[in-house]
């Protein structure tokens, strides 16, 4: 079966540096690879999918990369703000929508 | 565009009884939505999938008499937590895609249950 692992250790980082979270997984590479942000005591927020031919992925200050080979996602927040603290889930797609969620990065942006 | 609520937002109930937790696409129709569950500090779990019109489809190791599923509308899932029990405490989160956005899946905000 799949597995996913995400950093489960907090990212502490000042504001205005780049947060870069690893999503990793085991077996089959997914058709795309999804992020998602997390508040405490709310359901998981939209933010990129990234598909299994491309390389990158853009939205404002937010950047994800996907290595099929490496079987590893990377994701970037750049010019981190104190609003970008939250937990950060990836998903793959197990198959029609289907998905599976690593456990998250806890992201701790101070000023 | 593309909200999803659920209700209630918290709910307690005492052992033995059963909640119903409603989840609903607000402006667009979802012919498939998903049940997730989320242990403190743990990731999502998928529960089922739930198909308008259809019956649900429950992931291994999920009791289909215990949770049961309804997917009456294109904007209307519930589910059913029958007879619950302390261990069923936990955040419950659906999701639901709008085929006219692809693959793009939205959330609602979750209910806690706690049950005593």
């Amino acid at each position: 079966s799949q597995k996913i692992e995400q950093n489960s250790e907090a990212l502490n980082i000042q504001e205005g540096k780049t947060a870069t979270l690893t999503c990793n997984y085991t077996n089959y590479s997914p058709a795309y690879l999804q992020w998602y942000r997390q508040d405490p005591g709310r359901g998981p927020v939209f933010l990129l999918l990234i598909r299994e031919n491309e390389k990158e992925k853009r939205k404002e200050r937010l950047k994800v990369t996907f290595d099929t080979t490496l079987k590893q996602s990377l994701f970037h927040i750049t010019a981190s703000q104190p609003a970008d603290s939250a937990t950060y889930l990836c998903a793959l797609d197990k198959s029609w929508g289907k998905l599976q969620f690593g456990a998250g990065t806890q992201v701790v942006v101070t000023p | 565009g593309a909200v999803v609520s659920q209700h209630p937002s918290r709910v307690i109930c005492k052992s033995g009884t059963s909640v119903k937790i409603e989840c609903r696409s607000l402006d667009f129709q979802a012919t498939t939505m998903f049940w997730y569950r989320q242990f403190p500090k743990q990731s999502l779990m998928l529960m089922a999938t739930s198909n308008e019109g259809s019956k649900a489809t429950y992931e291994q190791g999920v009791e289909k008499d215990k949770f049961l599923i309804n997917h009456a509308s294109l904007t209307l899932s519930t589910l059913t937590v029958t007879s619950a029990h302390p261990e069923d405490s936990s955040f419950y989160i659906c999701s639901a895609r709008d085929s006219q956005r692809g693959n793009e899946q939205f959330f609602g905000p979750g209910t806690r249950l706690t049950v005593l």
